[in-house]
């Protein structure tokens, strides 16, 4: 497809387990950021890639989180020992440049923790 | 931290009325950006604002850029049913264009 494209829509898992979520941006879009929305709040920064920079990892908020992204392709992003507070919906973009105002949304992962 | 403040959470109004939205921040911006989500998507860009006082149109949606750069709002002319969504605005972090920081969105009902 042309778009940003993420894996699962949905994943629903139970507290403790890792999971593992993955984005495919847009062919030659070289910036790719992970943000997060919780229910009813506004998008919270994660993670930045750009080409083969170190990443921003300034928004991830414990060491649960990791993402990684090989080259300018796909990216997954784990979250270690789920607990209930990480349900929310993830959602990627990439961008051509490194401006992240020129960005593209994929439609998310709605991550549920029970 | 920069914040940035949309209020109310929720607007109800009638087909075929104009709403206006506004979001407010205790810091300056450099850059102002309206976006739209309809469930299960993923936000999509409306309108970037790039210069204090500017003012930009796009089809029925027009959006200014407060001259104080604490400031912008996002005006929607003649409201249709596909007008439902969550409109957030939304800034670079301090300048770096790399990361965005979002308002908590507004929740736009259009009643036929």
């Amino acid at each position: 497809g042309a778009g940003v494209s993420q894996s699962p829509s949905n994943k629903v898992t139970e507290k403790g387990k890792d999971v593992e979520l993955r984005c495919d941006p847009i062919s030659g879009h070289t910036a790719l950021y992970w943000y997060r929305q919780r229910l009813g709040q506004g998008l919270e920064f994660l993670i930045y890639f750009q080409g083969n920079s170190a990443p921003d990892k300034s928004g991830l908020p414990s060491d649960r989180f990791s993402a990684e992204r090989t080259g300018e392709s796909v990216s997954t992003l784990t979250i270690q020992r789920t607990q209930q507070e990480d349900s929310a919906v993830y959602l990627c973009a990439s961008s051509l440049g490194r401006m992240a105002t020129e960005a593209f949304f994929g439609q998310g992962t709605r991550l549920t923790v029970v | 931290g920069q914040q940035l403040n949309q209020s109310p959470q929720s607007m109800f109004i009638q087909e075929g009325e104009d709403v206006s939205m506004n979001c407010t921040s205790s810091s300056i911006f450099n850059t102002w950006l309206w976006y739209k989500q309809e469930p299960g998507e993923g936000p999509v860009l409306l309108i970037a604002l790039y210069k204090a006082g500017e003012l930009t149109s796009n089809g029925r949606l027009t959006a200014q850029f407060g001259i104080t750069r604490k400031d912008s709002f996002l005006n929607i002319s003649a409201s249709i049913p596909s007008d439902v969504g969550i409109y957030f605005c939304a800034g670079p972090f301090s300048g770096a264009n790399s990361k965005l920081t979002f308002g908590k969105g507004i929740t736009l009902s259009v009643r036929p």
